[in-house]
């Protein structure tokens, strides 16, 4: 199986900086790979596919880069509502693996 | 608009298995239909799949032999029956549609699984 890691665990910031979150995984995997938000509650939410494309009605300020092992997903400006919970997964293959998650917390 | 719909909370003993179904509406049998779960406070766990068309599931590892993902196209309705309960096998349980490319578009909105003496 393709293990997902994730860097940071969790990340303090405030409204309007600039976070970074990245991914990796154990093997190649090309630029199949998601990234995904989820908020308290709530299922989550498919923000980004193909590494870098945008779901319809993601807002701009997200981005994701990357391919083979390493990939991150940028919020070039933080806005109250992006406050949550962000998991990669590994679309190349099956099992579908996930990362462990970065909680995006309020500073 | 595509929209999925589960079955509502299940409380179960040790040892006893339980099913949860998930409605889909919109293009039922074009899609595969997977289950990833969530436990309390913890990240993603991808449980299984099965495309309606085709008819064969496919799980992962750690379930197999537990876990049993079917889907009747006359109803739009996928099931996944856990059987063998575990405490640990409380989660919310997410039914999603999978796309061609192994992307999670559309989730449903959970359904909680509680495994209690």
């Amino acid at each position: 199986d393709i293990q997902m890691t994730q860097s940071p665990s969790s990340v303090s910031a405030s409204v309007g900086d600039r976070v970074t979150i990245t991914c990796r995984a154990s093997q190649g995997i090309g630029n199949w790979l998601a990234w995904y938000q989820q908020k308290p509650g709530k299922a989550p939410k498919f923000l980004i596919h193909g590494t870098s494309s945008l779901q319809s009605g993601v807002p701009s300020r997200f981005s994701g880069s990357g391919s083979g092992t390493e990939f991150s997903l940028t919020i070039s400006s933080l806005q109250p509502e992006d406050f949550a919970t962000y998991y990669c997964q590994q679309a190349n293959t099956f099992p579908l693996t996930f990362g462990p998650g970065t909680k995006v917390e309020i500073k | 608009q595509v929209h999925l719909v589960q079955s509502g909370a299940e409380v179960k003993k040790p040892g006893s298995s339980v099913r949860v179904s998930c409605t889909t509406s919109g293009g039922f049998s074009s899609y595969a239909i997977n289950w990833v779960r969530q436990a309390p406070g913890q990240g993603l766990e991808w449980v299984g799949g099965i495309h309606p068309k085709f008819g064969t599931p496919n799980y992962a590892q750690i379930f197999q032999g537990r876990v049993t993902i079917t889907a009747d196209p006359s109803t739009g309705t996928s099931y996944m029956e856990l059987a063998s309960l575990r405490s640990d096998d409380a989660a919310i349980y997410y039914c999603v549609r999978l796309t061609g490319g192994l992307y999670l578009d559309y989730w449903g909105p959970g359904t909680l699984v509680t495994v209690s003496s």
